[in-house]
């Protein structure tokens, strides 16, 4: 089974810019979630999708949304980019949910200038 | 307080040896917890699932989890240098669908 997959792999955005991140889960898995992880913070929790619906979300700010697809790809924007956004950004998936195993994709490294 | 808790280390063991590896949480209505291994610029792994209170073993590995005292502990027998990583814990919450990760503990196997 393959398994999840991330692109890009590697951005360059400068401040101002936006971005699009892309996930596709492990077929068959129906949640998908993101974080976010800096050396100085760790993983944080972005949201969880689940049949295309936002279950739950972390502390981020509204500049940060993401959809999933019927097809329970899913998706993360970040607008108006800040130099505090170069992260590691990855996504999860899972049959279920946060309480079940959930498997990384590679992620997508993004660097802000 | 922080929701998960480990010691952010790093643990130095010789090759051959247990690395023992300790989480605590606060949360104690938690329900499921996961141990992941984490190499130096990838993501994370998988490594365990531990639901209920007792020992579950998958080879090297054995996870520890005691529900009355809030903590979660990861044992890797015979431990080698490819364990050399840094060892996430994570703890998700049914009430609310919490779901946290520590820090991470750094591991050093030293042949």
């Amino acid at each position: 089974k393959a398994g999840v997959t991330q692109t890009p792999r590697y951005l360059i955005k400068t401040r101002g810019q936006q971005v699009t991140l892309s996930c596709s889960p492990i077929s068959g898995h129906r949640s998908v979630s993101w974080y976010q992880q800096t050396p100085g913070q760790g993983l944080q929790f972005l949201f969880e999708y689940f049949s295309e619906t936002q279950r739950n979300k972390g502390n981020f700010p509204g500049r940060f949304s993401g959809r999933q697809f019927s097809n329970s790809r899913s998706e993360m924007n970040v607008s108006t980019l800040e130099l505090g956004d170069s992260a590691l950004y990855l996504c999860a998936s899972s049959l279920a949910g946060q309480g079940y195993e959930q498997y990384f994709g590679p992620g997508t490294r993004l660097t802000v200038t | 307080q922080k929701e998960v808790e480990q010691n952010s280390g790093p643990l130095s063991v010789p090759e051959g040896a247990i690395a023992s590896l300790n989480c605590t949480y606060s949360d104690r209505v938690s329900q499921s917890f996961f141990w992941y291994r984490q190499y130096s610029g990838k993501s994370p792994e998988l490594i365990m699932s531990i639901y209920s209170n007792g020992d579950k073993e998958d080879g090297r590995f054995t996870a520890q989890l005691n529900k009355a005292s809030q903590y979660v502990s990861l044992l890797i027998r015979d431990s080698q240098p490819s364990d050399s990583a840094t060892y996430l814990c994570a703890v998700h919450t049914d009430t609310g669908n919490q779901f946290y990760f520590g820090t991470g503990t750094s591991l050093t196997v030293i042949p």
